[in-house]
Formats: structure tokens, sequence, C-alpha cells
């Protein structure tokens, strides 16, 4: 299998532009997260789906930002609009399941910056 | 008080050194995750555990369960083992992060 594929690897937007950021998981695994990472709060969760169906977003900072899994094979985090703040490292992962059995396999991640 | 501690934050070393990173953590967990990241930000997944030790080549990981702690260890350390080493806890289906040890190992 390729891994977690995520694209693209970098985005340079403008303030107040949409941003959508997309995500593959490893065919089979059903557990998708999304993190976003920054230097002054390390990795946050933002959501994470099970069989397709969102279980936790309290970690979605804004409604600007959503997330949906139309399948399970896709998945986007979207931000509407976009704000500077926004500028972090967005990684995707997947495992088979949480707790002892969930080995967490991460994609490449998404160098978002908003100027 | 974070749920989880890694110690030290940056460590320094010479090529050839045993590396000790620790990761104390004071909620009941399911398992114990060792992430490394390094330059570049690509996140792999190094050990996942629930007790006991892993070994992997030259890495080795251990856990205390009792002592709601867990160590990672690199044996002759390399200049390539230079990353970012992230301990994560898997607590009530969500993962709690350590804010990461950064290492520097110089040839």
């Amino acid at each position: 299998d390729a891994g977690v594929i995520q694209s693209p690897r970098h985005e340079v937007t403008e303030m107040g532009q949409e941003v959508t950021l997309r995500c593959k998981p490893i065919s089979g695994h059903d557990y998708l997260f999304w993190y976003r990472q920054t230097m002054m709060r390390g990795l946050e969760l933002l959501i994470y789906f099970n069989n397709n169906v969102p279980i936790d977003d309290s970690g979605m900072p804004e409604d600007r930002f959503s997330a949906k899994m139309p399948n399970a094979s896709f998945s986007t985090l979207k931000i509407q609009p976009s704000e500077p703040r926004d500028s972090a490292v967005y990684f995707c992962a997947s495992s088979l399941a949480t707790g002892p059995a969930g080995e967490l396999f991460f994609g490449e991640g998404s160098r978002l910056t908003v100027l | 008080k974070n749920e989880v501690e890694q110690s030290p934050q940056n460590l320094t070393a010479q090529e050839g050194e045993f590396i000790t990173i620790n990761c104390s953590y004071s909620v009941g967990i399911s398992a114990l995750h060792w992430l490394q990241q390094h330059p570049g930000g690509g996140i792999v997944s190094l050990f996942m555990l629930s007790s006991g030790k892993k070994k992997h080549g030259r890495l080795i990981a251990t856990i205390n369960i009792q002592e709601k702690h867990s160590s990672l260890h690199i044996t002759a350390s390399h200049p390539r083992d230079s990353a970012v080493y992230i301990c994560a806890v898997s607590y009530n289906y969500q993962l709690i992060w350590g804010a990461g040890t950064k290492l520097i190992i110089k040839p």
C-alpha cells in the first residue's frame, strides 16, 4: 500500500480564500484523523472519523473549518474563509482501530501558509 | 499540568552515545505511542505498546504501567536519528500528545 496520501503538500493562499486539503487513508483502515501542527500548540486533533462517520469534532477550532468523508477512501478538510492564524501543517492519519490495536499511520502533511 | 510530560525537551549528543527519552503520563491508558518527526515534517510511528518492551533495530521502547512511565532508547546513535520524538497516549479513544523531544546527534 502507498500509505496515507495527502494533497497538496504545500499551499500558499491569501486571507479570505477557501482552502481544501485532501486525504486518502490506507485501504482497509476504518479510522481517519485530521491533526494540525503549529510551533505554539504542537499537534492538535481536529476531528476523527470511524467508518466515514465523524465521531469527535470538538477540536475543530471554528465554524470556518469543516471536514467530510464521503467514502472510505477519501476525506477533505476545508477552511473557508482562511485566516493567517490558520497557517500550519495539517496531517491526516489512519488506523485500523483506536485503542491498543490502533497504530497510527500518518500522511506527509499539507503545509498551509495564509498571507 | 499536562497529562503527558516528556523529558528532556531538547537533547544534543555525540554520535555513538546511548540516548534515553522519557515520557510520564497521569491518566489510565490503553496504549502508548512513540513517533518520530524529521525536519521537513513527516511523522512516522515507531512503537505502540501497552506493556513490557519492544525493540526495532537500534530503538527500544519500554513501558511501566504501574509507574505510568515509558522510555525510548536509541543505541549507537547516529546523526540520521536527529528528529523530534513524540510520545502520545491512547486514553478514552483519544490520543493525548506530549510536547516532543528534539534530538540532535552530532557527528
